[in-house]
């Protein structure tokens, strides 16, 4: 069975500055994926940013990247230019290529104007 | 191309009741997701779909919830006798899989259940 862990249950970062979220996850799978989605107060789950795990390259989306460290299964979240829009929970989630996903149970980032 | 919608958004019931979830996924998308969200925590995996077929269940899912997807399309989370812990945020997603390539789950706005 997959475990994902989020150590930090709350965060919070200055506008316009750089926070890292972190991941730790456990699995005996070799292939998968790696996701970080976003749920806004009240609102919707809403994908930041996906990584394969064959794949070496970390993936970015404009202000969002991630540090994937397959063997020491690691995958942070890092947001720049962090803005106001950004504070959420944040979730990092396990999918395998069939079967059960596993999310961890989230970081709250406050953004402070 | 709309997103994932479920119905309805928020349920209170009293306890013992039957409650009844729908979900439509994003047209065309093969896979779908139930899960469960309490408050301050991760969803929890319930089940999944590929098209009408149930592959999975999560040992949370007891005997008193079912889950259908009949056509391949939408689907319907039903729990029975509810109890007052089954309250919680029910979360459906739909991904499609195709050739192998890796999924994203698109996530519907949840329906929240309130059992009294």
């Amino acid at each position: 069975a997959q475990t994902v862990t989020q150590s930090q249950p709350e965060m919070s970062v200055q506008e316009a500055e750089t926070v890292t979220l972190s991941c730790t996850y456990d699995t005996s799978e070799s292939n998968y994926y790696l996701f970080w989605y976003k749920q806004p107060p009240s609102r919707q789950m809403i994908l930041v940013i996906r990584q394969e795990a064959y794949k070496q390259q970390n993936a970015t989306e404009n202000r969002f990247s991630v540090n994937f460290q397959k063997a020491a299964k690691s995958f942070s979240l890092k947001i720049s230019d962090s803005q106001l829009g950004d504070t959420a929970m944040y979730f990092c989630a396990f999918i395998p290529n069939a079967g059960k996903s596993t999310f961890g149970d989230g970081t709250t980032l406050t953004v402070k104007p | 191309d709309t997103g994932v919608s479920q119905d309805p958004r928020h349920k209170i019931t009293k306890r013992g009741q039957n409650v009844t979830f729908r979900c439509d996924p994003i047209s065309e998308h093969n896979r779908l997701y139930w899960y469960r969200q309490t408050l301050g925590q991760g969803p929890e995996f319930l089940t999944y779909f590929q098209n009408e077929a149930q592959l999975e269940k999560s040992r949370l899912l007891s005997d008193r919830f079912s889950a259908e997807r009949p056509k391949g399309s939408f689907s319907t989370l039903e729990i029975q006798r509810t109890e007052q812990g089954d309250s919680a945020m029910y979360l459906c997603a739909s991904s499609l899989l195709s050739g192998g390539s890796g999924e994203t789950q698109y996530f519907g706005p949840g329906t929240r259940l309130l059992v009294l």
